[in-house]
């Protein structure tokens, strides 16, 4: 258990609908990060916040949206679905000095 | 711009055996680190191994070690005793310094047979 808890794990949406995937970082981790993983881009960075704020943006779409929270959960928004937005999403977090990052779980997203 | 590479898309080993997965990274940083994980067949990302470039050992987490080599720019994952449930994927990565973002290579997937 990496102590990052992601929900929800699976998730089957249909094309045009919005959905909500939360992450509760380790405890004491203020930097959280967002990736995407496909079958055919692999790996993608998607957005990462320290402390409350955006410190740093991947190839993250304009449908997607993030942000995290005063008790440092994050949330990631995914509007007008699509597709090929289905993947496993994964949130991660590390502590400040940023030498361990831990993955949570994933959230499994289908899109119908 | 940090790059990551991992060459062997596929490695086979037998059970009980060692394995050295490779990692080839580009960065002009003069100080970082290499991470490598395993995403089995359940998809979770497991934390394995981590060395900072100025560490003076190798780092080693049971049966993990990196073979760290900074002249060659490499840090191959050696496993060693391989065992029926380290069969995944593994990758290697770079983590993030000030403003920039974590870097994967494209992974190695091990498969150990009995």
């Amino acid at each position: 258990d990496s102590g990052v808890t992601q929900t929800p794990k699976h998730l089957i949406t249909a094309t045009g609908q919005r959905v909500t995937l939360r992450c509760s970082p380790r405890s004491g981790d203020l930097s959280v990060y967002w990736y995407q993983q496909s079958l055919d881009q692999g790996l993608q960075f998607l957005i990462q916040y320290y402390n409350g704020e955006e410190r740093a943006k991947g190839n993250i779409l304009e449908r997607f949206s993030a942000q995290q929270f005063p008790d440092l959960h994050s949330e990631l928004n995914l509007s007008s679905l699509e597709l090929g937005d289905s993947a496993l999403y994964f949130c991660a977090s590390s502590a400040p000095e940023g030498n361990t990052i831990y993955f949570g779980e994933g959230s499994w997203l289908t899109v119908v | 711009a940090q790059k990551i590479t991992q060459t062997q898309p596929g490695m086979f080993v037998q059970e009980k055996e060692a394995v050295t997965l490779d990692c080839t990274y580009d960065t002009s940083d003069q100080s970082y680190g290499l991470f490598w994980y395993k995403q089995p067949s359940s998809g979770e990302m497991i934390f394995l191994i981590y060395q900072g470039s100025y560490d003076e050992q190798n780092a080693t987490e049971g049966r993990y070690s990196l073979n760290f080599q900074k002249a060659r720019k490499s840090a191959n994952l050696v496993i060693s005793a391989s065992q029926l449930g380290d069969s995944a994927m593994y990758f290697c990565a770079m983590p993030p310094l000030l403003y920039s973002t974590l870097t994967f290579g494209k992974g190695t997937m091990l498969l150990v047979s009995p």
